[in-house]
């Protein structure tokens, strides 16, 4: 068990879709973050939560929207996307939001929109 | 703004052997972080190891090392008989001192690890 569980593994959605990706922790931590992956490019920081309050938003596109219902659930939802946000979306979780010990990463979702 | 580099896209070492991969990044901060992340196939990014800028003393966790070199802002890391389990993405991460909340990431190396 990781600790942090993200579902689904896969996911193919078309522009005009609304799906919502999930991340769960079972650490106790009080920050969960989204990341996006894309093949060559370093991580990009996307949304922080801490205690369930956003405390950034690293000038995503609307399109994306998170949400925190509580500490251990982090959500991401998707709507009329464009294939240029095809990525590995990674959740990550740490004790809080000066993580000097690194983050708790999940396995990702494999994001592809067509 | 923090930047990461690192050099290899790619690196290969043969089983048994050690490699060592590249990473260096830009800070005017004197308190800091250095990480290194392992992503296997699995696409989980695992911690391998930790390093605080204010000890001088090079972290060691098994087979992994890492040679800080603070003065150059260097952060290189040592695998000692490498295994095949050890193929995987590698990530160098930074991250500042007390107050900051975000993992800075280079774009990674590649690691092959031929048998």
């Amino acid at each position: 068990e990781t600790g942090v569980t993200q579902t689904p593994r896969h996911l193919v959605m078309g522009m005009t879709n609304k799906k919502s990706l999930k991340c769960e922790q079972h650490l106790g931590h009080n920050a969960m973050y989204w990341y996006k992956q894309s093949a060559k490019k370093p991580l990009e920081l996307m949304f922080v939560y801490s205690l369930e309050e956003r405390v950034e938003n690293n000038s995503v596109p609307s399109r994306f929207s998170p949400e925190c219902p509580n500490s251990s659930h982090l959500f991401l939802h998707l709507h009329t996307l464009q294939p240029e946000d095809s990525a590995l979306y990674l959740c990550a979780s740490s004790q809080d939001t000066s993580p000097t010990y690194g983050y708790t990463f999940g396995s990702g979702t494999r994001l592809t929109v067509v | 703004a923090q930047t990461v580099t690192q050099s290899q896209p790619e690196m290969s070492v043969q089983e048994a052997e050690t490699v060592t991969l590249s990473c260096t990044y830009d800070t005017s901060e004197s308190d800091y972080y250095l990480f290194w992340y392992k992503q296997p196939p699995s696409r989980q990014m695992i911690l391998v190891i930790r390093q605080e800028a204010y000890k001088q003393q090079n972290a060691t966790e098994n087979r992994f090392s890492v040679n800080f070199q603070k003065a150059a802002k260097s952060f290189s890391l040592k695998i000692s008989d490498s295994q095949l389990g050890d193929a995987a993405m590698y990530f160098c991460a930074y991250k500042a001192g007390a107050g900051s909340y975000q993992l800075t990431f280079g774009k990674g190396t590649k690691l092959s690890v031929i048998p």
